[in-house]
């Protein structure tokens, strides 16, 4: 079955640093890919998606992510953490029917 | 921008009755909806897919007479849990997409449905 998984439960990193969310994705053909956040009792807010095109995918808030094939792997990326990024990550599949298929999460703790 | 508008986002019911959620995509036509279910720290379980004017697609397990999906306009599906128990308590998310050709999904801000 097709999926995406996200290795890491909790990340936590300090403010000011670089962040890496994993995610590495078990999809056929081409996949479509995608990075939200979630924000206690809230919807998703959507970060970025990759479709086609450039590997290197730049999003909201100053987030990006690389598609690498080699890897199967789309790890969502952060030059330097803010508080106010402590959230929910979730990496998503697009299947058939443009159903969204989610991962596990990953909870992210920025410390000041 | 896109906007899903979903309602309400706390409901408190008793064991047995019913409850319908909403969700409306205020500024966009939205052909198909999607719900999702969320369990406390967990991953977002699709439960249906919603098209306007057809009967909704439930994935696997998911109890179609238990949880009513009905999309009758281009603007609105509605989510009605009946005879509701404490199980059935956690956190509801639908979706719409704006643009099929874009992939730009939209989500409400969630429900919040605590059977007791």
């Amino acid at each position: 079955a097709q999926s995406v998984a996200q290795p890491e439960d909790q990340v936590n990193v300090a403010e000011g640093n670089p962040l890496t969310v994993k995610c590495t994705y078990s999809v056929s053909g081409n996949p479509y890919l995608f990075w939200y956040v979630q924000y206690p009792n809230r919807g998703l807010q959507f970060l970025l998606k990759y479709i086609t095109g450039d590997n290197l995918v730049k999003g909201s808030y100053g987030f990006e992510a690389e598609f690498n094939k080699s890897q199967t792997s789309f790890h969502l990326k952060k030059p330097s953490a803010l508080v106010s990024d402590s959230a929910l990550y979730f990496c998503a599949f697009m299947e058939y029917g443009n159903k969204l298929v989610f991962g596990a999460g990953t909870i992210l703790r920025v410390k000041s | 921008g896109a906007v899903v508008s979903q309602h309400p986002s706390r409901v408190i019911c008793k064991s047995g009755t019913s409850v319908k959620i909403e969700c409306r995509s205020l500024d966009f036509q939205a052909t198909t909806m999607f719900w999702y279910r969320q369990f406390p720290k967990q991953s977002l379980m699709l439960m249906a897919t919603s098209n306007e004017g057809s009967k909704a697609t439930y994935e696997q397990g998911v109890e179609k007479d238990k949880f009513l999906i009905n999309h009758a306009s281009l603007t609105l599906s509605t989510l009605t849990v009946t005879s509701a128990h404490p199980e059935d308590s956690s956190f509801y998310i639908c979706s719409a997409i704006k643009d099929a050709s874009s992939y730009g999904y939209t989500f409400g801000s969630g429900t919040r449905l605590t059977v007791v």
